[in-house]
């Protein structure tokens, strides 16, 4: 399978706790998003990346949200400090370039007790 | 500010017809503009996607839109329905003239093909 995927498919965690997701995107892509889906809305976009680099944060993403790509290659979303607002589905995207289709993961439902 | 409205939450059609996914965007510039489709418990499927040219895009599945840049909307259309197009799907838009921006998604239309 050659899409982009993602890790875990499901986190279950209790308030306070830290979480990590991880995101392998399609190879060669060399743009990285990070999106939220709550229920009931559309994707809601948190960053993207170009290699390494992380161009564009969304006011959505608080201080306890970090996203890193070190290589450019696959990307972690880690949440400090979960909240039960925080529970969402967590979608991953790459694309070749900013012009071009973003192609989604099956994305991370996180739930937060 | 760009801005995606997908005005009805549920579109329900008998197996066999045609169906119509409505979609009205807002951009400054010049609009990039996409349709997805999300099964249950998965991410979003690329159907097409509108960049420039022919104003009928055709994509996945036999699914085809049409851009119409006076009314600003860009329709999700099928000439006959399945039941496995039974999905939720959204409407996107970017602005190309605006630098970086990202991805803007509509609420989502949820249809059920009904045979």
């Amino acid at each position: 399978d050659t899409g982009v995927s993602q890790n875990p498919r499901h986190k279950i965690t209790k308030r306070g706790q830290n979480v990590t997701f991880r995101c392998d995107p399609i190879s060669e892509h060399n743009r990285l998003y990070w999106y939220r889906q709550t229920l009931g809305q559309g994707p809601e976009f948190l960053t993207y990346f170009q290699n390494e680099a992380q161009l564009e944060k969304s006011r959505l993403l608080s201080d306890r949200f970090s996203a890193e790509r070190p290589k450019g290659s696959f990307s972690t979303l880690e949440i400090q400090r979960t909240e039960q607002g925080d529970s969402a589905m967590y979608l991953c995207a790459s694309s070749l370039g900013r012009s071009d289709t973003q192609y989604f993961g099956p994305g991370t439902r996180l739930t937060v007790l | 500010a760009q801005s995606v409205a997908q005005p009805e939450d549920q579109v329900n059609v008998a197996e066999g017809n045609p169906l119509t996914v409505k979609c009205t965007y807002s951009v400054s510039g010049n609009p990039y503009l996409f349709w997805y489709v999300q099964y249950p418990n998965r991410g979003l499927q690329f159907l097409l996607k509108y960049i420039t040219g022919d104003n009928l895009v055709k994509g996945s599945y036999g699914f085809e839109a049409e851009f119409n840049k006076s009314q600003t909307s860009f329709h999700l259309k099928k000439p006959s329905a399945l039941v496995s197009d039974s999905a939720l799907y959204f409407c996107a838009v970017r602005d190309n003239d605006a630098g970086n921006t990202p991805l803007v998604f509509g609420k989502g239309t949820r249809l059920s093909v009904i045979a």
